[in-house]
């Protein structure tokens, strides 16, 4: 059983461009959330998404950043006209039911030049 | 004062001792207890998860909860090298929707 997926696990961007992250969830699973982990920080919450909803956006910077999880494919963590402040691993996580236990991936590392 | 508390250490234990690791958190409406050992550039991988007032044991871990302190904390016991690693205390409160809110994590490590 494949665990969590994302990627790509690198991503080089330079100030301006645009990032697009992507993460596959766990076989059964249908609960997905992002975190993001700043350089020697501890892990933040951004947002928690189900199929075609986005159930809590509450961590999410109010500009620039967008997630989505389609019916069909993987979530999606956009992040436009990027800035060195966005440097950090993306890391996602997925869970079978609410409150239930949480998977993470391997993690985007964004880089932004 | 912070929603996850946790000592950045590092803690250092020899091979063989029993390493703990400590958490207290703020919002006594939290319900779900979690800890993750993260290896350096790797990502969090669950070692424990506890609903319950009491203790869990899973091999060589055992996850303690006293909700009336507000206190979670991770016993490891027969401590190995490679153990070595940040662990991270999460919570997830009923308020707070399925979000879990981490430590900033204890640095452990096992001296040969």
């Amino acid at each position: 059983n494949a665990g969590v997926m994302q990627n790509p696990r690198h991503l080089v961007r330079r100030r301006g461009q645009e990032a697009r992250l992507r993460c596959s969830p766990m076989k059964g699973h249908s609960h997905v959330y992002w975190y993001r982990q700043l350089p020697e920080e501890g892990l933040k919450f951004m947002v928690y998404l189900q199929k075609e909803n986005i159930i809590d956006e509450s961590g999410m910077p109010k500009e620039r950043f967008s997630a989505e999880f389609p019916k069909e494919g993987p979530s999606i963590l956009r992040i436009q006209q990027v800035v060195r402040g966005d440097s950090a691993a993306y890391f996602c996580a997925s869970s079978p039911l609410p409150r239930a236990e949480q998977f993470f991936g391997p993690g985007t590392r964004l880089t932004v030049l | 004062q912070k929603e996850v508390e946790q000592n950045s250490g590092p803690l250092s234990v020899p091979e063989g001792a029993i390493a703990s690791l400590n958490c207290t958190y703020s919002d006594r409406g939290s319900q779900s207890f979690f800890w993750y050992r993260q290896y350096s550039g790797k990502s969090p991988e669950l070692i424990m998860s506890i609903y319950s007032n009491g203790d869990k044991e899973d091999g060589r871990f055992t996850a303690q909860l006293n909700k009336a302190s507000q206190y979670v904390s991770l016993l490891i016991r027969d401590s190995q090298p490679s153990d070595s690693a940040t662990y991270l205390c999460a919570v997830s409160s009923a308020g707070g929707g399925n979000k879990l809110t981490f430590g900033t994590g204890t640095q452990l490590k096992v001296e040969l």
